[in-house]
């Protein structure tokens, strides 16, 4: 069965970086799109990345645009996202997700999520 | 952006009742909307895609429709299980945006 296990998380100060690992399973990970998606405490959701399947194209929410980097290793199985210059609006928890078939914006599987708190 | 309209916020109903969701966009976006429920400390699943299809393993209580700018989010005869938050979300056009989440509670 499909598995996503997020890793990474934990307190950081403002200005610091972080990094947010994914390890797929259960199914073939190169051939997917996938996607980070993050969910402030108590609040709703919000998408962040998503990378294709090769890596040739990623794309990011204006919020976090030249602050984060997505990433994956196939080989590995594994999505990265790099957070750097984190703010205490980056507080949440962050989901890893794999996209839908050829909707870069539909997630059918999530990983249970990993909390990044960004606090001096 | 595409902004989204979830209503009601908070939604008080018992079991075996029937409830609507209903989502609202800034602007059209043909049938590219997704529905997820969301229970405490769990991750969103995937409920209903491409405004009506069922995602595989969801029970029929739950059914969508709607297109364009309106849609809704029905559940028949609702169970115990049922109750927990539920998001509507936009996937025509980046950035993907979500509403701001129904709360379903027992009455």
């Amino acid at each position: 069965q499909v598995q996503l296990v997020e890793s990474g998380g934990g307190l950081v100060k403002p200005g610091g970086s972080l990094r947010l690992s994914c390890a797929a399973s259960g199914f073939t990970f190169s051939d997917y799109y996938m996607s980070w998606i993050r969910q402030a405490p108590g609040k709703g959701l919000e998408w962040v990345s998503y990378i294709s399947s090769s890596s040739s194209y990623t794309n990011y929410a204006d919020s976090v645009k030249g602050r984060f980097t997505i990433s994956r290793d196939n080989a590995k199985n594994s999505l990265y996202l790099q957070m750097n210059s984190l703010r205490a609006e980056d507080t949440a928890v962050y989901y890893c997700a794999r996209v839908l078939g050829d909707y870069e914006g539909l997630f059918d599987y999530w990983g249970q999520g990993t909390l990044v708190t960004v606090s001096s | 952006v595409i902004w989204m309209t979830q209503s009601p916020s908070l939604l008080s109903a018992s079991t075996g009742d029937r409830v609507i969701i209903s989502c609202r966009m800034s602007q059209g976006i043909s049938s590219y909307l997704a529905w997820y429920q969301q229970k405490p400390g769990k991750a969103p699943e995937l409920l209903i895609y491409a405004a009506s299809t069922l995602q595989s393993g969801v029970p029929s209580r739950f059914s969508g429709s709607g297109s364009g700018t309106d849609f809704t989010l029905t559940i028949s005869c609702l169970q115990s299980e049922d109750f927990a938050t539920y998001y509507c979300q936009q996937y025509y056009s980046f950035p993907y945006t979500f509403g701001q989440g129904t709360k379903l509670e027992i009455k």
